[in-house]
């Protein structure tokens, strides 16, 4: 089971919009602001997409942007498009020994 | 670019040993910390183990004792010492660019598949 907890799945038509969510605890996400997601196409290395909870790495599209509320974080892609079918993880700094810790993961769909 | 690229996995037996490595590329490799993230087949990601730039570690607790992290700042490499292994130690290891401080893996390596079985 793991620490961070998101939707095994989430689904959308291209243009729409969704959001995934990622619950943890005041020890990770609502006491730090570093969560990071992460995409992973079938077969390949993970892809850091947002950090520190709302920053894009250069060459990131704006269509993806994250936010935090409480112990909750959140991943929103907009203008849903076929390339963004991918797992996405998101991951949080913890106070814990761990230093780290990770969400399940989540298969996007786009219908 | 930055380039990280993993070798020396394969099939082992449990209780057996193996040793990956990493080769970066493309950035100051003294300026970052470096880990070890893993994924089970079919599962998610798990931090394994990291080490600064100085050589200070961290494990997670299922490896600890039996994992051992070491770089070569002057060979550019990253490396992984296995031993003792698992059934549940089978995944694909990859290497990646650490910030400690934003507990952020921003660059990874394109994996290297362990598989522990008899």
């Amino acid at each position: 089971q793991s620490a961070l907890t998101q939707p095994a799945s989430v689904s959308g038509s291209p243009g729409q919009s969704i959001t995934i969510s990622c619950t943890g605890t005041s020890s990770d996400i609502g006491g730090h602001d570093y969560v990071s997601w992460y995409q992973q196409h079938p077969g390949k290395a993970p892809k850091r997409m947002v950090y520190d909870v709302i920053k894009r790495p250069a060459g990131v599209s704006n269509r993806f942007s994250g936010s935090k509320s409480g112990n909750t974080a959140s991943l929103t892609i907009s203008g849903l498009q076929a390339e963004d079918e991918a797992d996405y993880y998101c991951s949080s700094y913890t106070s814990s020994s761990t230093f780290v810790v990770f969400g399940g993961g989540t298969k996007l769909t786009v219908l | 670019q930055v380039q990280l690229v993993e070798s020396g996995g394969g099939l082992v037996q449990p209780g057996g040993s193996l040793r990956l490595s990493c080769a970066a590329s493309g950035f100051t490799f003294t300026d970052y910390y470096m880990s070890w993230v893993r994924q089970a087949p079919g599962k998610g990601l798990e931090w394994v183990s990291y080490i600064s730039s100085s050589g200070r570690t961290s494990y997670a607790d299922s490896v600890m004792g039996r994992f051992t992290i070491s770089r070569d700042n002057d060979k550019n490499s990253l490396s992984l010492q296995m031993n003792t292994l698992r059934d549940e130690d089978t995944a694909v290891y990859y290497c990646a660019r650490t910030s400690r401080l934003r507990a952020l893996f921003d660059w990874w390596g394109q994996g290297t598949l362990v598989t522990v079985s008899s």
